[in-house]
């Protein structure tokens, strides 16, 4: 079963905007992760956020965690067409040794 | 280092067969997980293994089996396929217990 919802589902923008991408999900966590899609192909993982931080950042990605709320977020600035891909959330709990995925937010960034 | 790896890259079998998918981890991670992708149900955990024991399983049923060998190599079985097992099969594996899973590039099979 699915931890929780991103959204949007989809989102288009432009070369040079920013993006944003929302997870919710539903249980206490260890930590939060951020992977990257292209196609039906593997995983790529972007960023990682223990439960206990607010806020991380790696190059163009900012993530931010707030546990009350049970939500995440994950904000790509200035978009390039490479980022275009599906995004999903995965919420690690340390009683159940597993990663629990998110829906997914497909990403298409135009020229 | 070298990246996780399944093989093979695509299969397609059709409905009673059985099936087996391999993954090497990346070189000293212990803990190799595997999930499963459909457009339907989306990334579902399958099991973990750490050091050859199965250490969490998902609620799928008892065709699908794993194993782990000792220089942590995993693969896993489906048998009696059903069509609805069509889906990219996804292993990843881990240094540390909660940190970053390493994916590899899945196994897409398909069940006619």
């Amino acid at each position: 079963s699915q931890q929780g919802e991103e959204d949007p589902q989809a989102l288009s923008i432009q070369e040079g905007e920013n993006a944003t991408m929302n997870c919710s999900y539903k249980t206490s966590i260890n930590n939060l992760q951020w992977y990257r899609q292209n196609s039906g192909r593997g995983l790529v993982h972007l960023i990682l956020i223990r439960s206990n931080e607010r806020e991380k950042h790696s190059g163009r990605l900012r993530v931010t965690l707030d546990t009350s709320k049970k939500s995440s977020s994950l904000l790509i600035t200035a978009s390039r067409a490479a980022d275009t891909a599906s995004y999903f959330c995965a919420t690690y709990t340390g009683t159940a040794s597993k990663l629990t995925f998110g829906t997914g937010t497909r990403l298409q960034v135009t020229l | 280092k070298a990246g996780v790896t399944q093989t093979p890259r695509y299969l397609i079998k059709t409905r009673g067969q059985q099936v087996t998918l391999s993954c090497s981890p990346i070189s000293g991670h212990r803990s190799v997980s595997w999930y499963q992708q459909t457009p339907g149900q989306g990334l579902q955990f399958l099991f973990e293994y750490f050091s050859e024991t199965q250490r969490n399983k998902g609620n799928f049923p008892g065709r699908f089996s794993g194993r782990q060998f000792s220089n942590s190599r995993s693969e896993m079985n489906v048998s009696t396929l059903e069509l609805g097992d069509s889906a990219l099969y996804l292993c990843a594996s881990s240094s540390v217990r909660d940190g970053e899973q390493f994916f590899g590039p899945g196994t897409r099979l398909t069940v006619l």
